[in-house]
């Protein structure tokens, strides 16, 4: 089993609607939490931290579910520049593990 | 902000030789490097981590005789791919953190190519 799985995707979502997707872990110790975007071919850019009582970040907005071990993000008035991989990653004992990542693409 | 920046940003090799990658964090003093490689449509994975003036971690499946890693200063990593093969061919980044910084700037990455 993956440390940390996520829906590979595509999400197909119209621009200005919003799209929101999960990803499990299987690690119950893990202490952070991080979604990071990757565009094709460049490495990974942190998006946000993610808390236990949920943050937002101008048009993201992240959960953490502690007890079911998983984390969520939420994307509202998507843009066309939105269009990229997420990643969800876990930090375990100071290693980060990610996902393999859900792509969204974002359509005029 | 941290800048980590790396070398060369691709490389197409021969099989059989070597290709050493540099890590370099440019702004801040980097205690720690790690080192993933990233194969298409999947996730990062963690090869080594490694501190400055001691000899890396490698993580499990990972061979330390073929990736050699040095970081012999606090600004710079290097992972050299020994006799490189096809199979080896993916996205290597790097990131480093500073001492006691739980986080991690990433390198662009190097993609190697072996023919």
């Amino acid at each position: 089993r993956k440390e940390v799985e996520q829906d590979p995707g595509p999400f197909n979502v119209p621009e200005g609607a919003t799209v929101a997707f999960n990803c499990t872990y299987s690690n119950s110790a893990s202490q952070s939490f991080f979604w990071y975007r990757q565009d094709c071919r460049k490495e990974p850019k942190l998006l946000m931290s993610v808390y236990s009582s949920g943050n937002e970040d101008g048009r993201f907005t992240a959960q953490l579910n502690r007890a079911s071990q998983y984390i969520s993000l939420l994307i509202r008035d998507s843009k066309l520049s939105d269009s990229a991989t997420y990643l969800c990653v876990v930090n375990s004992w100071g290693k980060l593990q990610f996902g393999a990542g859900t792509q969204v693409v974002v359509t005029p | 902000g941290a800048v980590v920046s790396q070398h060369p940003s691709w490389v197409i090799c021969k099989s059989g030789t070597s290709v050493k990658i540099e890590c370099r964090s440019l702004d801040f003093q980097a205690t720690t490097m790690f080192w993933y490689r990233q194969f298409p449509k999947q996730s990062l994975m963690l090869m080594a981590t490694s501190n400055e003036g001691s000899k890396a971690t490698y993580e499990q499946g990972v061979e330390k005789d073929k990736f050699l890693i040095n970081h012999a200063s606090l600004t710079l990593s290097t992972l050299t791919v020994t006799s490189a093969h096809p199979e080896d061919s993916s996205f290597y980044i790097c990131s480093a953190s500073g001492r006691g910084a739980d986080t991690q700037y990433f390198g662009p990455g190097t993609r190697l190519t072996v023919l």
